[in-house]
């Protein structure tokens, strides 16, 4: 499979906790971008990356989260002392930023359950 | 600001029956670029087409077609025969030329009746 993977794919905690989410790219993709997605709305974005600098993060990302891509590959997004209002499905894309290209392919997500 | 807009919710249709997703969007951008996704009830977001703010060819691929019109800054999908498997949430999004993030619009959830 040469898709975009995540992993876990379904994640449960105590409010409180931390989590850590992993995203693997498509091979070569320079960009990826994490989003939220909550019950009922659209993908929100979080923060992107190209290659291992993070070049955006939206007011969404709070300080209890941080994103790192440490080597330009695979990307983690950790959640600190989570809260129910962090119950969500986190997504990861990537994008190969050539030529004006600006497709984005998604994986399959990581629903997160806070209780 | 840049935001997109799908104002039906959910909609529901008996198989075979044509139907249209509305999607208006808002920019300051003079070029951009717009998307169509589909999300499955296996939740995976699914690429179907993206259009430059330059092309305003309306696109069919097989029952899928995309009407793009600056005019009233809408960019709608219809499906025409539509079938059960066309059952999903289907969102409409936008991104700028120099920012590659992409604005979702809520979805719009359409149920395909046998």
């Amino acid at each position: 499979d040469t898709g975009v993977s995540q992993d876990p794919r379904h994640k449960i905690t105590k409010r409180g906790q931390n989590v850590t989410f992993r995203c693997d790219p498509i091979s070569e993709h320079n960009r990826l971008y994490w989003y939220r997605q909550t019950l009922g709305q659209g993908p929100e974005f979080l923060t992107y990356f190209q290659n291992e600098a993070q070049l955006e993060k939206s007011r969404l990302l709070s300080d209890r989260f941080s994103a790192e891509r440490p080597k330009g590959s695979f990307s983690t997004l950790e959640i600190q002392r989570t809260e129910q209002g962090d119950s969500a499905m986190y997504l990861c894309a990537s994008s190969l930023k050539a030529s004006g290209k600006y497709e984005q392919f998604f994986g399959p997500g990581t629903r997160l359950t806070v209780l | 600001a840049q935001k997109v807009t799908q104002a039906q919710t959910e909609i529901s249709v008996v198989e075979k029956e044509d139907v249209t997703l509305d999607c208006v969007y808002e920019t300051r951008d003079t070029t951009y670029y717009l998307f169509w996704y589909k999300q499955p009830p296996s939740g995976e977001l699914v690429f179907l087409i993206r259009r430059n703010s330059f092309d305003e060819q309306n696109e069919i691929s097989g029952r899928y077609s995309w009407n793009f019109q600056k005019s009233t800054s809408s960019f709608n999908f219809t499906i025409t025969a539509s079938q059960v498997v066309d059952s999903a949430v289907y969102f409409c999004a936008l991104s700028a030329s120099r920012d590659d993030k992409i604005i979702f619009g809520k979805g719009t959830r359409l149920h395909i009746l046998p």
